[in-house]
C-alpha cells in the first residue's frame, strides 16, 4: 500500500516565526510532489510543487525534496495568522497519475 | 477563467439510498479526478479520467460506486446503495493532460444517516 505520511499536529507557531512541515512517502517511483493548503470547510489549493532534489522557493514558502530519504518538507517564513490551515502533502507518478495525499498537518499561527 | 464546478454542495440521504454528484471541469482540462475526503483525512483518489477514458479506478469501490464522463467534459459520480461510511466530502479536480497541477472544485458534502 503506497502511503504519504504526515504528522497530524497541531503545529502551533507564533506570528512571524518559521513553520516547518514534514512528509515522507513510500513509493520510490513518485516523481512529483505537492503541498496543498486547505482551510476548514474549503477545498485544497496548491501552494507549491517540486520535482527535483533540493530547495524551491516561492515568496514566503520553501519546499525541500530529498528523494534518497523519501522526504519532502515545507517551510513557511514570517508565518501569519492567515496561514492557519491544514497542509496536505501529495505525491504522484509522472503527469498526476496515482496521486496520493497525506492526512495533513494542522498549523496554527498565534497572533 | 471559471473554476471547477460541482453540485450539489450538500446532500443528506438515508443509508441504502442512491445519490449522484456532478462535476464540470475547467474548460480545456482533459483530465478529471474524483476524490473522497473523510473528516480528518486527506483526499483519496477514487477515479481518474483522461477525456472520457478511465486512467485509474483502482480505489473505486465498484460494487457501489460508479462514475462516467460522457463526451470528455462533465462527469457524474454515483453511489448505490449508500452506506454510513460513505459520509464524506467528494471533491472533483481537473488538470491539463500531462500536467501535475490539479484544480479542485468546492466539493459536495454527503451525510448518510
Amino acid at each position: 500500500q503506497k502511503e504519504v505520511e504526515q504528522n497530524s499536529g497541531p503545529l502551533s507557531v507564533p506570528e512571524g516565526a518559521i513553520a516547518s512541515l514534514n512528509c515522507t512517502y513510500s513509493d520510490r517511483g513518485s516523481q512529483s510532489f505537492f503541498w496543498y493548503r486547505q482551510y476548514s470547510g474549503k477545498s485544497p489549493e496548491l501552494i507549491m510543487s517540486i520535482y527535483s532534489n533540493g530547495d524551491k522557493e516561492d515568496g514566503r514558502f520553501t519546499a525541500q525534496l530529498n528523494k534518497a530519504s523519501q522526504y519532502v518538507s515545507l517551510l513557511i517564513r514570517d508565518s501569519q495568522p492567515s496561514d492557519s490551515a491544514t497542509y496536505l502533502c501529495a505525491a504522484s507518478l509522472t503527469g498526476g497519475f496515482k496521486t496520493i495525499f497525506g492526512a495533513g498537518t494542522r498549523l496554527f499561527v498565534k497572533a | 477563467e471559471a473554476g471547477v464546478a460541482q453540485s450539489p454542495r450538500y446532500k443528506i440521504i438515508e443509508k441504502r439510498q442512491s445519490v449522484a454528484f456532478w462535476c464540470n471541469p475547467i474548460s480545456g482540462h482533459a483530465t478529471l479526478y474524483w476524490y473522497q475526503q473523510i473528516l480528518g483525512q486527506g483526499p483519496k483518489l477514487l477515479i481518474q479520467f483522461q477525456n472520457n477514458g478511465v486512467v485509474d479506478d483502482s480505489q473505486l469501490p465498484k460494487d457501489r460506486f460508479s462514475a462516467e464522463r460522457l463526451k470528455g467534459v462533465d462527469s457524474t459520480l454515483k453511489i448505490q446503495p449508500a452506506k454510513l461510511e460513505d459520509s464524506a466530502v467528494y471533491l472533483c479536480a481537473s488538470s491539463v493532460p500531462g500536467a501535475d497541477t490539479q484544480y479542485f472544485g468546492p466539493g459536495t458534502r454527503l451525510t448518510v444517516l
